[in-house]
């Protein structure tokens, strides 16, 4: 089926440290590929986006490489900070056409 | 910026009330969504529109019912809120194209007693 699964959470690093939160895929075709961001009390907003194989998304620091031979968008960064605290949303869509599908999302902690 | 609003942000109503979670957005966007959000965050597509007139049921069963009568306004309703439809309701809309971003409200946190 079309789905998409994230590692569970919570994580809880140190500032500064080096942050992964794994996603894979599965679906037909090519699917755009999605990381959304939700700090408390509000809604998702997008962090970044690749839309075919091999693209590499980056925003504030965060990256995340599309790759179709092992179904994966990783996210990643080099040294989290205290305001990066909030909850990571994978997200994938095979075409205009059909909705978005997320995975169940993973609450990061920075401590200071 | 995303230019979709949502409101009320929060409301605390008693069961049997009739109820109406507005959402608008001004980016002319033909694609909008409801989510339902549950206290461990996982997402619940409940309802969705691809037009004016066009509404479909999402992956969650809902009691909500929406209307799609303008592009820009996309509203949903409990004709009887119960204790169990306590969430965090978003709305979200987009455009046409598959990579196209999807912009998402700043929720309405319902509590019913």
């Amino acid at each position: 089926g079309n789905s998409v699964t994230q590692m569970e959470g919570p994580v809880t690093l140190s500032e500064e440290a080096f942050l992964t939160i794994n996603c894979t895929y599965t679906a037909t075709g090519y699917p755009s590929l999605f990381w959304y961001v939700q700090y408390p009390g509000e809604g998702l907003q997008l962090l970044l986006k690749a839309t075919k194989a091999d693209d590499k998304g980056s925003n504030k620091g965060f990256e995340a490489t599309y790759r179709k031979e092992t179904t994966s968008f990783h996210l990643e960064k080099g040294s989290v900070q205290v305001s990066d605290s909030a909850v990571y949303f994978c997200a994938r869509r095979n075409s205009g056409n059909t909705p978005l599908v997320f995975g169940k999302g993973t609450r990061l902690s920075v401590i200071a | 910026e995303a230019d979709i609003y949502q409101t009320p942000r929060y409301l605390v109503i008693g069961t049997g009330k009739k109820i109406t979670l507005e959402c608008s957005q001004t980016m002319g966007h033909d694609k909008m969504y409801w989510y339902q959000q549950d206290p461990g965050m996982e997402l619940h597509l409940i309802h969705y529109s691809y037009g004016v007139n066009s509404t479909e049921k999402g992956d969650l069963s809902s009691e909500s019912t929406v209307s799609r009568i303008r592009t820009e306004h996309f509203p949903l309703t409990l004709e009887s809120a119960r204790p169990s439809h306590t969430s965090q309701y978003l709305c979200a809309s987009t455009g046409t194209s598959g990579t196209d971003t999807q912009y998402f409200g700043p929720g309405t946190r319902l509590t019913v007693l």
